[in-house]
């Protein structure tokens, strides 16, 4: 089965700009996460979505943050304006059973703020 | 709410050496533990899963872990080091940082000496 899809791989954006993130997950998993790994960090939660509904966004930073899932497959990930500190990968991951016998993993969007 | 701990941000063995990754655990209800690896400039890739079956739970690569609830431990094992295996670890448990997403440890970097 194909894998879970981002895009773009690499992005390097002035800060103040703004980003959107893609990614396609594999077909028929209902439930879709994104993740923002700081370099040196464990990966950590931004927002999950069931469907194309929101189950939990409370560590995304809302005010420059936002993602949508729209006909609860691809989804975008925006960030608006960005900072410094956003730099990091940004990785989808999808789920056929909300995680029960595992996830699986895009390569990653790695975005740097200059 | 759950929380994972990894001992050493970086282990050093020589090629053929055991390999040995601690990961200790906290959650409130019975847990789903996994260990991922994460190649240079890659997504995650998932090693094995504890999903509250057989305690000592075989991966690919030569890996295993065992599932120790008195201990809250889940250490990852590899009887003889390769030189394919130098990557960053992370240990994960479902839930805690969102409904069902992982919540992950800070990764421990494994570098094999020839």
């Amino acid at each position: 089965e194909a894998g879970v899809a981002q895009s773009p791989r690499y992005k390097i954006i002035e800060k103040r700009q703004s980003v959107a993130f893609w990614c396609n997950p594999i077909s028929g998993h209902a439930t879709l996460y994104w993740y923002q790994q700081i370099l040196g960090q464990g990966p950590k939660l931004l927002i999950q979505f069931q469907n194309n509904g929101v189950v939990d966004d409370s560590q995304l930073p809302k005010d420059r943050f936002s993602a949508e899932r729209l006909k609860g497959v691809d989804s975008t990930l925006k960030i608006q304006p960005a900072k410094l500190e956003d730099s990091a990968v940004y990785l989808c991951a999808s789920s056929l059973d909300a995680g029960y016998y595992g996830y699986t993993f895009g390569s990653g969007t790695r975005l740097t703020v200059v | 709410a759950q929380s994972v701990t990894q001992l050493g941000s970086h282990v050093s063995v020589s090629e053929g050496a055991l390999v040995l990754l601690r990961c200790n655990y906290s959650s409130s209800v019975p847990p789903y533990l996994f260990w991922y690896v994460q190649y240079p400039n890659q997504g995650l890739q998932l090693l094995l899963k504890y999903t509250s079956a057989a305690t000592l739970v075989k991966g690919i690569n030569g890996f295993e872990a065992e599932f120790k609830k008195s201990e809250t431990s889940f250490h990852l094992t590899k009887p003889s080091a390769h030189m394919s295996d130098a990557a960053e670890y992370f240990c994960a448990v479902r839930g805690g940082g969102g409904a069902d997403g992982l919540t992950f440890g800070k990764g421990t970097h494994l570098i094999i000496q020839p």
